[in-house]
């Protein structure tokens, strides 16, 4: 399979705990972006990478989250003291051309 | 600011039947508009874009979609609907990219999505 990976799928932590997600975007992408999405909602934006460069963060991400693409290849995106709130799924796409396509996303689940 | 809107939460559709699936949007300048699709469990799937061109804009899956620049509209179309269509319906919006150098704008703005239900 060729698309855009993450890891790991589901995630169960407990509040107040970091977590860590991979991504591994589709080879030769150099954007990269990260979503988050809850239930009922449509996925929103959190930041975005083109190569190793961070471009933009959205207001969403709090100082307890950090996000890196390291060389420009995969992401790392890391929740410090995780709150009920960030209960959600968190969606990985990269593009060259306008249109990005995604993983299957990381299903976060505080309690 | 860049805005979506999918006014329906669902549509029910019978399998053989047209469906429609409204989408209108706001952006500054031009716009580059998309249709996801996202089934349970499961990552979002691009459908199709419309960028440049022709109004009428084909995709995956027999879907297809129009660009109204008059009414902010891209609608997503299929003329005869199936069973295996059922799944979460996004649509997304962005500015067409003008600062090429330092990749700003590109990110996606979505609408809150539209279950689309196809039943025998």
């Amino acid at each position: 399979d060729t698309g855009v990976s993450q890891d790991p799928r589901h995630k169960i932590t407990k509040r107040g705990q970091n977590v860590t997600f991979r991504c591994d975007p589709i080879s030769e992408h150099n954007r990269l972006y990260w979503y988050r999405q809850t239930l009922g909602q449509g996925p929103e934006f959190l930041t975005y990478f083109q190569n190793e460069a961070q471009l933009e963060k959205s207001r969403l991400l709090s100082d307890r989250f950090s996000a890196e693409r390291p060389k420009g290849s995969f992401s790392t995106l890391e929740i410090q003291r995780t709150e009920q709130g960030d209960s959600a799924m968190y969606l990985c796409a990269s593009s060259t051309g306008p249109e990005a396509f995604f993983g299957q996303g990381t299903r976060l689940t505080v309690v | 600011a860049q805005s979506v809107a999918q006014p329906e939460d669902q549509v029910n559709v019978a399998e053989g039947n047209p469906l429609t699936v409204k989408c209108t949007y706001s952006v500054s300048g031009n716009p580059y508009l998309f249709w996801y699709v996202q089934y349970p469990n499961r990552g979002l799937q691009f459908l199709l874009k419309y960028i440049t061109g022709d109004n009428l804009v084909k995709g995956s899956y027999g879907f297809e979609a129009e660009f109204n620049k008059s009414q902010t509209s891209f609608h997503l179309k299929k003329p005869s609907a199936l069973v295996s269509d059922s799944a979460l319906y996004f649509c997304a919006v962005r500015d067409a990219p003008r600062l090429r150098l330092t990749g700003g704008g590109n990110k996606l703005t979505f609408g809150t999505g539209t279950q689309l239900k196809v039943e025998l």
